[in-house]
């Protein structure tokens, strides 16, 4: 079955440290992986994407994001973070076409720690 | 500006009083759909529609209807709302694999 899993509901960290958002996933042909955020009140903004190429994507404010496919994840990382990454994250999982369904993970919130 | 937008933001109602949720894109894009959001759930897709006249049901679709006469246009209907209907109503729309969301409603029913 298909699936996304965020293990961890909130994470609390301090201004300026590094930070990793887990994210595994099931899903049975090659992935398409998104990494979305919310802001309080807000929408959901996509973060970034992985389809093919360099299992190491950029996106935008700085986070990254690395696919592995050996172990199922797609992990988010950012190595400073500031007060305005106070927010929730969600994980996606699809198969990268208009005719294929999105899965998203349960969030993870993330609190900053002045 | 490229957007999709919904309206209302928020709306409270009471069980069994029909309401219509609009929501609009002005990307072009074929394929829609509507999410719910709820505590600790992640989202939910509700139904969606990959182009005018052809809608299908998502994960949840029990007590929502859809309609697609526009392309730009994805209202969500409820006929006849209950209490476990309220929550974030997320529309958005899709191209090559990335879904653009609107700002949410918040729907309360009592």
């Amino acid at each position: 079955a298909q699936s996304v899993t965020q293990p961890d509901i909130h994470i609390t960290v301090s201004e300026g440290a590094s930070l990793e958002l887990r994210c595994n996933y099931s899903y049975g042909a090659t992935p398409y992986l998104f990494w979305y955020v919310q802001s309080p009140g807000q929408g959901l903004q996509l973060l970034l994407k992985y389809f093919s190429g360099d299992t190491l994507v950029q996106g935008i404010k700085g986070f990254e994001a690395e696919f592995k496919r050996s172990q199922s994840s797609f992990n988010l990382r950012k190595p400073s973070v500031h007060w305005s990454d106070a927010a929730e994250y969600f994980c996606a999982v699809g198969g990268g076409s208009s005719a294929s369904k999105i899965i998203f993970g349960s969030g993870t919130r993330l609190s900053i720690r002045p | 500006e490229a957007q999709v937008t919904q309206n209302p933001r928020y709306l409270i109602t009471v069980t069994g009083k029909k309401l219509t949720v609009t929501c609009s894109q002005n990307m072009n894009h074929e394929y829609m759909s509507w999410y719910r959001q709820d505590p600790g759930l992640g989202l939910r897709q509700i139904y969606y529609s990959m182009n005018v006249e052809v809608t299908d049901k998502g994960d949840v679709p029990e007590g929502y209807k859809v309609s697609r006469k526009e392309k730009r246009n994805f209202p969500l209907i409820l006929e006849s709302p209950s209490p476990n209907q309220t929550s974030l109503y997320f529309c958005a729309s899709e191209w090559g694999g990335t879904q653009y969301f609107g700002p949410g409603t918040r729907l309360t029913v009592l």
